[in-house]
């Protein structure tokens, strides 16, 4: 079985450039959750989704992030400009109903923003 | 919101040793969750707890989930070198759908 995916596994780039994080999560599942890790703040959940549709973004940092959930298998997380405090390890997880216990984690993407 | 307090930050233990942690809240959580992190990895998830003073096992792990609902524990009992890494707990509070995650509980051991 796959699990979730997460691509690109390390990204790099400069201060003002649009970055893109994907993920494919696994095949059924219906909510998909956006997390940061840093090493002051922990793991904080950016967004949720259920059924493709965003139900919370309230951990969103900024006008800067986005992220959309064009079908059930794919969904982005997009920031622009990027600003080097942005720089952390971004993971993608999914779930099939909303309790935790079936939430599994992608690899993560590790971005570093110059 | 809601907060988890995971304690101890870190610990460095001899292989063999038994390992205990914690993660407190001010409010009632109805599921505790404990994962693992590997470096360069996600977290995987250990064991789930569903309902106060369950005990549940995953070979050498055992967590709790504390008769008030508002503390967990997890135990490894004889540490191996595999064991390293990054142990975070989580919780889901009453009518919730967002996972709560503590600081996490970094695990060195010597061999």
């Amino acid at each position: 079985d796959a699990g979730v995916i997460q691509s690109p596994r390390h990204e790099v780039t400069e201060m003002g450039q649009e970055v893109t994080l994907r993920c494919k999560p696994i095949s059924g599942h219906d909510y998909l959750f956006w997390y940061r890790q840093t090493m002051m703040r922990g793991l904080e959940l950016l967004i949720y989704f259920n059924n493709n549709v965003p139900i919370d973004d309230s951990g969103m940092p900024e006008d800067r992030f986005s992220a959309k959930m064009p079908n059930a298998s794919f969904s982005t997380l997009k920031i622009q400009p990027s600003e080097p405090r942005d720089s952390a390890v971004y993971f993608c997880a999914s779930s099939l109903g909303s309790r935790g216990e079936t939430q599994y984690f992608g690899p993560g993407t590790r971005l570093l923003v110059l | 919101g809601q907060q988890l307090n995971q304690s101890p930050q870190s610990m460095f233990i001899q292989e063999g040793e038994d390992v205990s942690m914690n993660c407190t809240s001010s409010s009632i959580f109805n599921t505790w969750l404990w994962y693992k992190q590997d470096p360069g990895e996600g977290p995987v998830l250990l064991i789930a707890l569903y309902k106060a003073g369950e005990l549940t096992s995953n070979g050498r792990l055992t967590a709790q989930f504390g008769i008030t609902r508002k503390d967990s524990f997890l135990n490894i009992s004889a540490s191996i070198p595999s064991d390293v890494g990054i142990y975070f707990c989580a919780g889901l509070g009453q009518g919730a759908q967002k996972l709560v995650f503590g600081q996490g509980t970094r695990l060195t051991i010597n061999p």
